[in-house]
């Protein structure tokens, strides 16, 4: 089965650092970009970036660059997001999905989410 | 910033036809794909490239892109497609993703 698994839940601290992580499955995992996508409470989807497992080439949506960092660490099939000091703003859930060629470069596969609470 | 504009809401009977907006400059010039997302569950992809549709997801669901605004219009509606719709495209040039402001639908 092809899937994304995503670390659990984090509860921190405004200034702490965060790093979470997707895992996939199933599949060649090295060959297809994986998104980022932030959504905060009650709010739609933001695409925050993409990166490419193989070679770790990235693209980060402009009002997230130099916010956050993406990495891939592709001996384990698994990419990450990482906050190196959290804001109250960063509370959200964030979803890691596959991009896909042969959808139209769609996302044709989800992770769950991992919810982060960032306290003041 | 490209800014696709969706109406917030649609409300509609089981068994009638919703149809959802996605309004953008340019629009018709783009590969508009559309995500189902329901509470508490991560977005499922409905609609790709315009009109197509991913295995699995029901005839109901149509996409179109001939013009300002795209489409997505589920037909013969169920109470299990009352969800939040969102729209998204790839911005070239600046090279990345752009989502919808989404759209909530109700089944009467």
């Amino acid at each position: 089965e092809v899937q994304l698994v995503q670390s659990g839940a984090e509860v921190k601290k405004a200034g702490e650092s965060l790093k979470i992580s997707c895992k996939g499955s199933g599949y060649n995992f090295n060959m297809y970009w994986i998104a980022w996508v932030r959504q905060m409470p009650g709010k739609g989807l933001e695409c925050m970036g993409i990166i490419y497992p193989g070679d770790s080439d990235i693209t980060y949506s402009p009002s997230f660059r130099g916010q956050v960092t993406f990495s891939a660490d592709k001996s384990i099939s698994t990419v990450s997001l990482h906050w190196n000091s959290l804001k109250a703003s960063d509370t959200a859930m964030y979803f890691c999905a596959r991009r896909d060629l042969a959808v139209d470069d769609a996302f044709d596969i989800w992770g769950p989410g991992t919810w982060v609470t960032v306290s003041s | 910033s490209y800014v696709l504009t969706q109406p917030p809401s649609v409300s509609v009977a089981p068994g009638q036809t919703a149809t959802i907006t996605c309004g953008g400059d340019n629009i018709a010039n783009k590969s508009v794909h559309w995500y189902q997302q329901k509470p508490g569950q991560a977005p499922v992809l409905v609609v790709y490239d315009d009109t197509d549709r991913p295995s699995g997801i029901p005839e109901r669901f149509s996409g179109s892109n001939s013009g300002n605004p795209a489409t997505l219009t589920i037909s013969r509606v169920e109470a299990g497609d009352e969800a939040d719709y969102y729209c998204q495209v790839w911005r070239s040039g600046t090279d990345h993703y752009v989502f919808g402001t989404g759209t909530k639908v109700t089944v009467l």
